[in-house]
């Protein structure tokens, strides 16, 4: 099965801040690789799809690239409600449908 | 409006069973790839079953053998039915709906429940 590894696994930030979330697959996944959100309490939501297409209403900050085995989300200045984790899911190989561990941002 | 509704969680000995349902509204749960996702308290997002449109079914290794998926066609319900449970399947438990696009099945998951919490202990 295909791994997930993201890192760092937390960060801290300060709003304005430019935010940069890896995350690295065990195999090539050309660009099979989604990004989700989810705050504390709450449902995971889609933030990006194909590596790089961003679901409707995802604000324009939140951008994605790379292929492959390295992908990126990147924010490109944190606000107040971006204070979540982020999780990475690949779609070449499923099943399984794999995420990865998760990236707590916090404020600094 | 496209949604799901996970019903079904609660607290359950070691060894016991129980059954999670996902109502679906707003689409065709047979006409969709479904899935379950769990999240133990404090920890990631964990795969744990599939079904396909079609009928097939697939499990994480850790519920293989345990866990069956299955859905009502006529109700639009997704079931997770959970036997020899253990105190690490506790968690919630999430339906979901795998979207296809591009000939890639299922590409992202769009469409989430809030969830329901299965607790295991004695």
């Amino acid at each position: 099965d295909i791994q997930l590894t993201q890192s760092p696994s937390s960060l801290s930030a300060s709003v304005g801040a430019r935010v940069t979330i890896t995350c690295r697959a065990s195999e090539s996944i050309s660009r099979y690789l989604n990004w989700y959100q989810q705050k504390p309490g709450k449902t995971p939501k889609l933030l990006i799809y194909a590596t790089s297409t961003l679901q409707s209403g995802v604000p324009s900050r939140f951008s994605g690239s790379g292929s492959g085995t390295e992908f990126t989300l990147t924010i490109s200045s944190l606000q107040p409600e971006d204070f979540a984790t982020y999780y990475c899911q690949q779609s070449y190989i499923s099943p399984p449908l794999t995420f990865g561990g998760g990236t707590k941002v916090e404020i600094k | 409006e496209v949604q799901v509704v996970e019903s079904g969680g609660g607290l359950v000995q070691p060894g016991g069973s129980l059954r999670l349902s996902c109502a679906a509204s707003g689409f065709t749960v047979s006409a969709n790839y479904m899935t379950w996702v769990r999240q133990a308290p404090g920890r990631g997002l964990e795969w744990v079953s599939i079904i396909y449109s079609g009928g097939s079914t697939y499990y994480a290794d850790s519920v293989k053998g345990r866990f069956t998926v299955s859905r009502d066609n006529s109700k639009n319900t997704l079931y997770l039915q959970m036997n020899s449970l253990r105190a690490e399947d506790t968690a919630v438990y999430y339906c979901a709906r795998g979207f296809c696009t591009n000939g890639v099945c299922p590409y992202y998951v769009d469409v989430w429940g809030k969830g329901t919490t299965v607790s295991v202990s004695s």
